[in-house]
């Protein structure tokens, strides 16, 4: 059973670049969730997506976007990258919109 | 969701018990208390969770007062694959989505 699946794993961008992240969530589960963890913080959300519409929102700007396919895959997208987008991108699937979350290992992105 | 404080780090000798205390006074009574971990470069994992009751799995037992305002988690036998930083977590379990608030955890190291 494969767990929560992310690529890139790792990648660079440059000031000023767009970046999509993706998100293959655990088998069975229809409900994704993605966190930002800058170094040696505690990961803070970012946005859900269940029945492909975003459900809650944290405190990030309109530059982080997202989608949800029929799939239940989803990605994140960051605009006009700017250097304190550098961090680890991490995403969480559950099988409810209120259920235990499972952690993929995370996209970590270097902006330079 | 409450706050949480924790120790930002503590140290155990393998084959010990590791207990890791969380302070969570402002708690409500319909939130629960999770606890995950984040072993280096990987992403969070669950380990247990609790309403008022203590718990028990596989993994982790879970002590919370009787006023609900502080918990332990309990490691019974840490081994060196349990340092790790862990999460203390108090949350809401309802429809509203699964969001969780991370703070800065605690770093347990397991010494030989």
């Amino acid at each position: 059973d494969a767990g929560v699946t992310q690529s890139p794993t790792h990648l660079i961008k440059t000031r000023g670049q767009q970046v999509t992240l993706r998100c293959s969530p655990k088998s069975g589960h229809d409900t994704v969730s993605w966190y930002q963890q800058a170094l040696g913080q505690g990961p803070q959300f970012i946005f859900q997506y269940y029945e492909e519409e975003e459900r809650q929102r944290g405190n990030f700007p309109d530059r982080f976007s997202g989608h949800q396919f029929p799939n239940y895959s989803s990605e994140l997208n960051v605009n006009a990258l700017l250097l304190g987008d550098s961090a680890l991108y991490l995403c969480a699937s559950s099988l409810v919109v209120n259920g235990e979350l499972f952690f993929g290992e995370g996209s970590r992105l270097t902006v330079l | 969701d409450a706050k949480t404080t924790q120790p930002p780090s503590m140290d155990c000798a393998e084959g010990r018990a590791a207990n890791l205390p969380c302070n969570h006074s402002t708690i409500s009574g319909n939130e629960y208390v999770y606890w995950y971990r984040q072993i280096h470069s990987q992403g969070p994992q669950y380990i247990i969770h609790g309403l008022k009751n203590n718990e028990t799995n596989e993994m982790a037992s879970l002590i919370i007062t009787e006023d609900r305002k502080s918990s332990t988690l309990i490691l019974p036998h840490a081994t060196l694959r349990d340092t790790a930083v862990y999460y203390c977590i108090v949350r809401v379990v309802g429809n509203a989505g699964n969001m969780l608030t991370f703070g800065g955890g605690t770093r347990l190291m397991v010494k030989p």
